[in-house]
């Protein structure tokens, strides 16, 4: 059985610093592994996706995560955090390997102080 | 071009009676998504076309959930008898086909409030 794991339920970065939102996954083959935002009272926004090949994702709004298969981790980074970066942010997985549905975690909601 | 789109924006309802929801996907997606957004928690799947082949089914939570489409366009989610336990974001999502690589394109939800 798949599953993904958002640890933190908020994570709070004043603004100019770098923020990670942490991201575990499970899956009995090879993950594909997506990034998405919430805004408020607005829907799912797809962000980045890791399919193969390099480890490091570059998505929207210069935001970065990183695939690491030895951790099982799929870790949302920015380098510089913004006030309008503030969301809900979902990571998501899906095996490769089979007919299965995409799962969604249960979301890290982000806060960046001015 | 034209996203996702979901009507009505909100809905509330006496509990016992039946809503219906609907979703206009975007154009030439082959692959529509159904999913429910508690307060304060994840996406939980409920149920998913994918062109002309039979839909999987396996997120409905009860028999009083049911979904259509026609073809590869609008669909409607139809929760009959509603409990307050159905009061939550209900969102849609489009992909231009179900393969595991593809992202998903969300509408703006539905938030039920069943009173």
């Amino acid at each position: 059985a798949q599953s993904v794991a958002q640890p933190e339920d908020q994570v709070n970065v004043a603004e100019g610093n770098p923020l990670t939102v942490k991201c575990t996954y499970s899956v009995s083959g090879n993950p594909y592994l997506f990034w998405y935002v919430q805004y408020p009272n607005r829907g799912l926004q797809f962000l980045l996706k890791y399919i193969t090949g390099d480890n490091l994702v570059k998505g929207s709004y210069g935001f970065e995560a990183e695939f690491n298969k030895s951790q099982t981790s799929f870790h949302l980074k920015k380098p510089s955090a913004l006030v309008s970066d503030s969301a809900l942010y979902f990571c998501a997985v899906r095996d490769v390997s089979s007919a299965s549905k995409i799962i969604f975690g249960s979301g890290t909601r982000l806060s960046i102080r001015p | 071009g034209a996203g996702v789109s979901q009507s009505p924006s909100n809905k509330v309802t006496e509990k016992g009676k039946d809503v219906e929801l609907r979703c206009d996907p975007i154009s030439g997606h082959t692959a529509l998504y159904w999913y429910r957004q508690r307060l304060g928690q994840g996406l939980e799947f409920l149920i998913y076309f994918q062109g002309n082949s039979a839909p999987d089914k396996s997120g409905l939570p009860s028999d009083r959930f049911s979904a259509e489409r026609t073809g590869e366009s609008v669909s409607t989610l139809t929760i009959q008898r509603t409990q307050q336990e159905d009061s939550a974001v209900y969102l849609c999502a489009s992909s231009r086909r179900d393969s595991p690589s593809t992202e998903q394109y969300f509408g703006p939800g539905t938030r039920l409030t069943v009173t």
